[in-house]
């Protein structure tokens, strides 16, 4: 069993707070690393995908990075926002012997309050 | 393009009847997934085909479950007899042929067994 682990699961932040998470994987077989944004009611859309140790995307106030080595990655956002509430999970891409496998942490739930 | 389109969006069945998820991925994905997220807990994968070929599908929980993909286009998730642990949404992803490419997820079928 691939464990992939998020924490905090959950957390309650000041609209303008800045605030980070992590996801924590097995580093061997890794091929790559994926951020999503959950809000509640939809399905998740694709943030990042990272592939390099040393990563480090950006896209607007939330940036990820990524240690293959030590097997996390980092998603910072700065200045959060009400609309930033929803849950972030990361996945893992790693390749087995019966093919490829896409494996969902738990999630962080973030809540951005006025 | 057009997204990844799941249907039903809701289906309230009894205990003991069958139902059957549709899935029709992005034109030209060759990798389809099926997850579910049951209750609020983490999203937990099913089974993954690459083209009409199960890649992967340890993740079926049992016999009552059967995904096709004949002509490696849409995608049928069945399952027959429902029990009440089923209840949950079923999303399904598609995605391009490179390991750094990202899930697109449609909405989810809700599924409600009672």
């Amino acid at each position: 069993i691939l464990n992939v682990e998020q924490s905090p699961q959950s957390l309650h932040v000041q609209e303008g707070d800045s605030t980070n998470f992590t996801c924590s994987f097995p580093s061997s077989n890794f091929y790559a690393l994926h951020w999503y944004r959950w809000e509640t009611a939809k399905s998740p859309e694709a943030l990042f995908v990272m592939t390099l140790n040393g990563d480090e995307k950006k896209k607007g106030r939330i940036s990820a990075t990524l240690n293959t080595k030590e097997g996390y990655s980092y998603l910072y956002i700065k200045g959060s926002q009400p609309e930033d509430s929803a849950t972030y999970l990361c996945a893992l891409y790693i390749l087995t012997g019966g093919g490829n496998k896409l494996t969902f942490g738990t999630g962080t739930q973030l809540k951005v309050e006025l | 393009e057009a997204g990844v389109t799941q249907f039903p969006s809701h289906s309230v069945i009894e205990k003991g009847q069958t139902v059957t998820l549709r899935c029709d991925p992005i034109s030209g994905h060759d990798n389809l997934y099926w997850y579910r997220r049951v209750m609020g807990k983490e999203i937990k994968f099913l089974l993954h085909f690459v083209k009409e070929s199960k890649q992967d599908e340890s993740g079926m929980p049992n016999n009552r479950f059967l995904a096709e993909r004949t002509g490696g286009t849409y995608s049928t998730l069945k399952v027959q007899p429902a029990e009440l642990e089923d209840s949950g949404v079923y999303f399904c992803a598609s995605s391009g042929n490179s390991y750094n490419s990202p899930l697109h997820f449609g909405n989810g079928t809700r599924l409600t067994v009672t």
